[in-house]
């Protein structure tokens, strides 16, 4: 089966511009989850959906963040404006329900100058 | 979730057994051992977890303490490709909080 996958996987913006990122779920999973490593610290989580409902954003830092799952199917990560401490790897992960494992993507490393 | 505390780096030689230890003194009944990793500039991935008995799959094997305090996770044969950062990670299955609580976790080199 295809696994997760991200786009882009690098993105160099300027400050206060937007860039949106994009995660494809394994097929079937209900479950999608954002995390990030900003540099030298640990990975965080960011939100979790089930379908196309979030079930818990108490990671997102704060409302420059914007995350969406049309459809139950793909998510997007917006990020306006964005500033420089929000540089670092997003990864998107998924699974079928919430008992095993989940599986990641490769991630999308975002760099704010 | 419970803490966790994980040896910063550990070395082990290449076809040897690695054994990564955790300490979990503060894991609640219903929290489970989870188990992943994170090769250089890829995203986590998925080893193993459990509850109370040992478990093993094609990736490693993970031996849990009877008072549960402490894992450790096996890898049989270790090669060069299982030269990553390894995290453990206590949560309650299907519940509690959604998201992993990523410690700093082991960083794990297997020297040819």
């Amino acid at each position: 089966e295809a696994g997760v996958t991200q786009f882009p996987s690098h993105s160099v913006i300027e400050k206060g511009q937007t860039v949106t990122l994009r995660c494809d779920p394994i097929s079937g999973h209900d479950n999608l989850y954002w995390y990030r490593r900003v540099m030298g610290k640990e990975i965080k989580f960011l939100l979790h959906f089930v379908k196309e409902s979030k079930q818990d954003e108490s990671g997102m830092p704060n409302n420059r963040f914007l995350a969406e799952r049309t459809g139950g199917t793909y998510s997007t990560l917006k990020v306006q404006p964005a500033e420089l401490e929000d540089s670092g790897v997003y990864f998107c992960a998924s699974s079928h329900d919430r008992l095993g494992g989940y599986t990641f993507g490769s991630g999308t490393r975002l760099t704010v100058v | 979730d419970a803490k966790t505390t994980q040896p910063t780096s550990m070395d082990c030689a290449e076809g040897r057994a690695a054994n990564l230890p955790c300490n979990h003194s503060t894991i609640s009944g219903n929290e489970y051992v989870y188990w992943y990793r994170q090769i250089h500039s890829q995203g986590p991935q998925y080893i193993i977890h459990g509850l109370k008995n040992n478990e093993t799959n094609e990736m490693a094997s993970l031996i849990i303490t009877e008072d549960r305090k402490s894992s450790t996770l096996i890898l049989p044969h270790a090669t060069l490709r299982d030269t990553a950062v390894y995290y453990c990670i206590v949560r309650v299955k299907g519940g509690g909080a959604d998201g992993l609580t990523f410690g700093k976790g082991t960083h794990l080199i297997i020297q040819p």
